[in-house]
């Protein structure tokens, strides 16, 4: 089975300054692992993915996240924070190639501030 | 392309109830997962349908089911509606049942409150 821990429910940033979202997971077998966004009133938005391969993963509005196995870490990162990022932010984990049962963390809801 | 839609947004029952909820998945798509997201947390699976079986469940009671069709929408249905039921309901489609490394793509979610 499966499972996500996402450290801090809520992160507070100043527009420009690094974005540092932290997860980690428990997984039995092989990972595949998500960051997803969530803006109020809608339903989630892939921001990125991990499957096999390189551990640092780009996304899309300028989010990276790395695989560090040895952690069981996928944390995601953004070097400059927009207005535009406020939003909750999933981090998920499901079995390499078999997504029918997708584990979701908390989340953590990024507050930009100007 | 048409995304994933639901219906409805909002729908507000009575403790004990009966609700459908519905999804059209993305052009394409023959696999649909539900989630129930209450408020504060994240999303949890209920269950996925794949051309037209149920194809995984979550730790979810017989009282929710569902339902794929032919064109690969679905419908969740909830029986004996409790308080804690009320929750923002995902519908996410994608393609193979699962498996391989196909996205997830979700649609707005319906908002049900139960009172």
């Amino acid at each position: 089975a499966q499972s996500v821990t996402q450290l801090g429910s809520h992160v507070s940033v100043s527009e420009g300054a690094l974005v540092l979202l932290r997860c980690n997971y428990s997984s039995s077998v092989p990972p595949y692992l998500f960051w997803y966004v969530q803006y109020p009133n809608q339903g989630l938005q892939l921001l990125l993915k991990y499957t096999t391969g390189a551990t640092l993963v780009k996304g899309i509005n300028g989010f990276e996240a790395e695989f560090k196995k040895s952690e069981t870490s996928f944390h995601l990162t953004k070097p400059s924070a927009h207005m535009s990022d406020a939003a909750e932010y999933f981090c998920a984990v499901s079995a390499l190639y078999n997504n029918n049962d997708m584990r979701f963390g908390a989340g953590t809801r990024l507050t930009v501030k100007p | 392309e048409t995304g994933v839609t639901q219906s409805p947004t909002h729908l507000i029952k009575t403790r004990g109830q009966q609700v459908t909820l519905r999804c059209s998945s993305q052009s394409g798509h023959n696999t649909v997962s539900w989630y129930q997201q209450a408020l504060g947390q994240g999303p949890q699976f209920i269950f996925q349908y794949y051309r037209e079986e149920e194809n995984g469940r979550g730790n979810f009671p017989p009282r929710f089911s569902g339902l794929q069709f032919p064109n690969y929408s679905s419908e969740l249905n909830v029986n004996a509606l409790e308080l804690d039921d009320s929750a923002l309901y995902l519908c996410a489609s994608s393609l193979g049942g699962g498996r391989g490394s196909y996205e997830q793509y979700f649609g707005p979610g319906t908002r049900l409150t139960v009172t």
